[in-house]
C-alpha cells in the first residue's frame, strides 16, 4: 500500500546547485501534481501532468522544470536553487479531486 | 492572489465540543470543494467534499456546509477528539480543470483534553 512515494525526504542545497525530486505512484492514476507548502501560503501548484506525456504550468512554475517519465513517475527539477525555493514539496496523484499525497520533501537552500 | 482564503490560522477547542472551520472563495467558477487534513511530517489526506449543487454533506463526525451566495463554506467537527488536532486545508476546483485544486492557507486545530 505504498500510494505516492517521494524521495528524498530531506535535502539541503547550496544556492546555485541543482537537484531532482522524485515521485512515483502505484495507483494507476492519470494525473500527477507538484505543490509547495510555505507558512501562511497553503499549498501552491507548481506543475501538473493531466496524463502521461503532458505537463502544464501551475501557479508558481518559475525556477522549476518537470518530467512525466511514464504513467507512474513525475519528477521535479530545480536547475539553479535559490533561497526562495526553501519549502516543503508535495507530490500528489489523482483520478478525481481526492488527491493522494506523498509524505513530502523538506528542502532547504542556503 | 489567493482564490481560497482561510482567515483563521488557528483554532483551539475542548475535547467533546464542536470545531467550526471557515473558508471563503472568490472564484465564482468553483464548483467542487474539499477539506484536507494534515498531520506533521505527513502529506495531506482527503477528509470530505461537497459539490456546488448541494449545501450540506455529512460523513460521521464531519459536516461541510456550502453557502454559494456568500462564497463561503465551513467544516463542522462534532464532537472534537484529540486525534483531530491537525492542520485543515480548504480546497476548490472548477469543472473541467484537470482536477486542479486551489488551496487555502490552512487552519491549525488543537483539541484540548
Amino acid at each position: 500500500n505504498a500510494g505516492v512515494t517521494q524521495t528524498p525526504k530531506f535535502q539541503v542545497l547550496k544556492t546555485g546547485q541543482s537537484m531532482t525530486l522524485q515521485c512515483a505512484q502505484d495507483m494507476n492514476h492519470n494525473s500527477m501534481y507538484w505543490y509547495r507548502q510555505d507558512p501562511g501560503m497553503g499549498l501552491r501548484l507548481i506543475y501538473y501532468s493531466a496524463s502521461e506525456g503532458t505537463t502544464d504550468k501551475g501557479e508558481v512554475p518559475n525556477g522549476y522544470n518537470v518530467s512525466r517519465l511514464n504513467k507512474r513517475e513525475f519528477s521535479l527539477r530545480l536547475e539553479s536553487a535559490a533561497p526562495s525555493q526553501t519549502s516543503v514539496y508535495f507530490c500528489a496523484s489523482s483520478d478525481w479531486y481526492g488527491y493522494t499525497f506523498g509524505s513530502g520533501t523538506r528542502l532547504t537552500v542556503v | 492572489d489567493q482564490q481560497v482564503k482561510q482567515n483563521s490560522p488557528s483554532l483551539s477547542v475542548q475535547e467533546g465540543r464542536i470545531s467550526i472551520l471557515n473558508c471563503d472563495y472568490t472564484n465564482s467558477m468553483f464548483d467542487y470543494f474539499l477539506w484536507y487534513k494534515k498531520y506533521p511530517a505527513e502529506g495531506p489526506t482527503f477528509l470530505i467534499s461537497i459539490s456546488s449543487i448541494k449545501d450540506k454533506n455529512e460523513d460521521g463526525r464531519f459536516t461541510v456546509f456550502l453557502n454559494k451566495s456568500a462564497k463561503h463554506l465551513s467544516l463542522h467537527i462534532v464532537p472534537s477528539q484529540p486525534g483531530d488536532s491537525a492542520v485543515y486545508f480548504c480546497a476548490a476546483s472548477a469543472q473541467s480543470n484537470d482536477y486542479k485544486l486551489s488551496f487555502g492557507a490552512g487552519t491549525t486545530v488543537t483539541v484540548r483534553a
